[in-house]
């Protein structure tokens, strides 16, 4: 079984700052990670994802995410947080990169950026 | 770019009654899905469809829920008898082999 947990439903970071929201992941299985952002009235965007080669992996809109198997985690980060990155942010496991393996998604976490 | 188009955006029924939401895949792409969210839970998945047959279902997918691609480009998903637990946010996605892409989602209310 796998399950992922996104630590705080509302992040808040002023213009500008690092971003950095968590990521916590449980599998019995290699896991392939994934971040998903959402913004309003919208679909899920992919943002980046892990299939086990590099653990640093850079995604779109200056967003990367560290795999660190002894700690179980995925965490997103950005170094300048922008006004338009405010949305909603899924952090997601799966047992493959592809294929009709779904997908179980984090609560989410509610990115704010203060102007 | 491709995307995943959903229709409707919002659709309101009555507990009892059958609804059907659509959604057209990318068209190039095998794999299709269905993931529900209830307001202010997380996204959970439904059913994924391949090769004209479910590839895999979760628990939710019970035998009320039905998926179907009816010809070359939609792909639906029909409730049967639907429940005020049913109200969610359902989003449609579709992937060749690699990255699913994801639709806006239908809203569904069940009054």
């Amino acid at each position: 079984a796998q399950s992922v947990t996104q630590l705080g439903s509302h992040v808040s970071v002023s213009e500008g700052a690092l971003v950095l929201l968590r990521c916590n992941y449980s599998s019995s299985v290699p896991p392939y990670l994934f971040w998903y952002v959402q913004y309003p009235n919208q679909g899920l965007q992919l943002l980046l994802k892990y299939t086990s080669a590099a653990t640093l992996v850079k995604g779109i809109n200056g967003f990367e995410a560290e795999f660190k198997k002894s700690e179980t985690s995925f965490h997103l980060t950005k170094p300048s947080a922008h006004m338009s990155d405010a949305a909603e942010y899924f952090c997601a496991v799966s047992r493959s990169g592809g294929g009709a393996d779904g997908l179980t998604f984090g609560k989410g976490t509610h990115l704010i950026i203060q102007p | 770019e491709p995307e995943v188009t959903q229709t409707p955006s919002h659709q309101v029924t009555q507990m009892g009654q059958e609804v059907i939401l659509r959604c057209v895949p990318i068209s190039n792409h095998l794999y299709f899905y269905w993931y529900r969210q209830i307001l202010g839970q997380k996204v959970e998945f439904l059913v994924s469809f391949y090769n004209n047959e479910i590839s895999e279902k979760s628990e939710i997918f019970d035998d009320q829920f039905s998926v179907e691609r009816p010809d070359g480009s939609n792909f639906t998903l029909k409730i049967r008898s639907t429940k005020l637990e049913d109200s969610a946010m359902y989003f449609c996605a579709s992937s060749d082999e690699g990255q699913k892409y994801f639709g806006p989602g239908t809203r569904l209310t069940v009054t």
